[in-house]
């Protein structure tokens, strides 16, 4: 399997539900980033990790808590959640440090909560 | 910081017709990247072109070419000759070097009708 692979596809939870979003890209970046995507608003970086490193933290609540074992691996955990967390949840991957490496966008996580 | 705006929410075009998309930025460096990224009803976010600022030839690729205005900040994308297939949600993208290479500031998109 090539490209950027988000898990699940959609999810529902309640506010007081743990859950896991999944991110794997099987293209040799470096960097793998999350963004959210919320209806009428720009997409909003949320972290970046650079080998297995977070650069990044984008003032994001601590009810969301990235992990980056390592390369080719992403997750997001998520913990009681507010419904305003509701958005498409998008994983990207590229080549840190180089300025003309594109993102690569996954399908993204249609989260919603309840 | 850097800031990406695109002024046109909705764009429509008939096929085989020609649309431009516009997006203008604001930035103190004197290089950078910019990019247009496609994000059908699929979702899956794509690349359609890149441009180099340090370039002054405008990037093409296929039925999409820009307008890349340095001075003006301006950096116009042209889809020629519509496709249904092309009927999406365009974001205009900037990319610095360096240090601001890891993070990418994006435009609020533009979502394009085609009509048949």
């Amino acid at each position: 399997e090539t490209g950027v692979t988000q898990t699940p596809r959609h999810l529902v939870m309640g506010m007081t539900n743990k859950k896991s979003l999944k991110c794997e890209q099987h293209l040799g970046h470096n960097a793998m980033y999350w963004y959210k995507q919320s209806a009428k608003k720009p997409l909003e970086l949320m972290f970046v990790y650079s080998l297995e490193e977070r650069v990044e933290n984008n003032s994001v609540p601590s009810r969301f808590s990235p992990e980056c074992p390592n390369s080719s691996h992403l997750f997001l955990h998520l913990h009681t959640l507010q419904p305003e967390d509701s958005a498409l949840y998008l994983c990207a991957s590229s080549h840190y440090g180089t300025g003309n490496s594109p993102l690569h966008f996954g399908n993204g996580t249609r989260l919603t909560v309840t | 910081a850097q800031t990406v705006t695109q002024s046109q929410p909705e764009m429509s075009v008939q096929e085989a017709e020609t649309v431009t998309l516009s997006c203008t930025y604001d930035t103190s460096e004197s290089d950078y990247y910019l990019f247009w990224y496609k994000q059908p009803p699929s979702r899956q976010m794509i690349l359609v072109i890149r441009q180099e600022a340090y370039k002054q030839q405008n990037a093409t690729e296929n039925r999409f070419s820009v307008n890349f205005q340095k001075a003006a900040k301006s950096f116009s994308l042209k889809i020629s000759d519509s496709q249904l297939g092309d009927a999406a949600m365009y974001f205009c993208a900037y990319r610095g070097v360096g240090t601001n290479a890891g993070k990418s500031t994006f435009g609020d998109g533009t979502t394009l009708t085609v009509k048949p």
